[in-house]
């Protein structure tokens, strides 16, 4: 079956260091690819995905990259702040089913 | 992307009594889905919601604890039944979207607790 592995938390940085959160999968097919943003006390955002090997997604300085020779989607960012505080799910869709990693919480300080 | 609103937010609730969330998204939808969120946990998909059909359950879940209408294109609830304080969680919904209907957008979410 499919599964996603992600790194455990809680991810503590600085302001203004660098993000790495890993991110692996098993899957049957060709999946898509996801990162979810949950901010405290809200729902689930689309923060990025990529649908095909080699694509990056990127969005609000984040960046993906679907490699399928390492069957990893690690979520990176150069320069994280305060606000980026949340929880991230990594996910995959290989045809109308998610399946979520356990969820990486990333606390930013100051 | 979809807009999602969920009702109600947040609520309170006793221990055997009955909770309908419901989820209206602003575009017709074939599919809806309806996760669960246990306190630090991440999520799992109680249920697909077809317009016109019984909805799907995953292994885990059933009609009974869990009834979920789906009247219309736009829109969808789920009752949580019997409520007890394992269910105290947050439950999501979604629809699917994309070229391939690949990508999921999420509603808010409903916070419950079960006293």
């Amino acid at each position: 079956g499919n599964s996603v592995t992600q790194m455990e938390g809680p991810v503590t940085l600085s302001e203004e260091a660098f993000l790495t959160i890993n991110c692996t999968y098993t899957a049957t097919g060709y999946p898509s690819l996801f990162w979810y943003v949950q901010y405290p006390g809200e729902g689930l955002q689309l923060l990025l995905k990529a649908t095909k090997a080699d694509d990056k997604g990127s969005n609000k300085g984040f960046e993906a990259t679907y490699r399928k020779e390492t069957t990893s989607f690690h979520l990176e960012k150069g320069s994280v702040q305060v606000s980026d505080s949340a929880v991230y799910f990594c996910a995959l869709n290989t045809g109308n089913m998610l399946t979520f990693g356990g969820g990486t919480r990333l606390m930013v300080k100051p | 992307s979809a807009v999602i609103s969920q009702k109600p937010s947040r609520d309170i609730c006793q221990r055997g009594t009955s909770l309908t969330i419901q989820c209206q998204v602003d575009s017709q939808v074939t599919m809806m889905f309806w996760y669960r969120q246990q306190p630090g946990q991440s999520l799992t998909l109680i249920a697909t919601a077809n317009q016109g059909s019984e909805a799907t359950y995953e292994s885990g879940f059933v009609i009974d604890k869990f009834p979920i209408s789906r009247p219309n294109l736009t829109f969808s609830t789920l009752t949580v039944s019997n409520m007890s304080p394992e269910d105290s969680s947050i439950y999501l919904c979604s629809v699917e979207q994309g070229a391939l209907k690949e990508t999921q957008y999420f509603g808010p979410g409903t916070r419950l607790l079960v006293l």
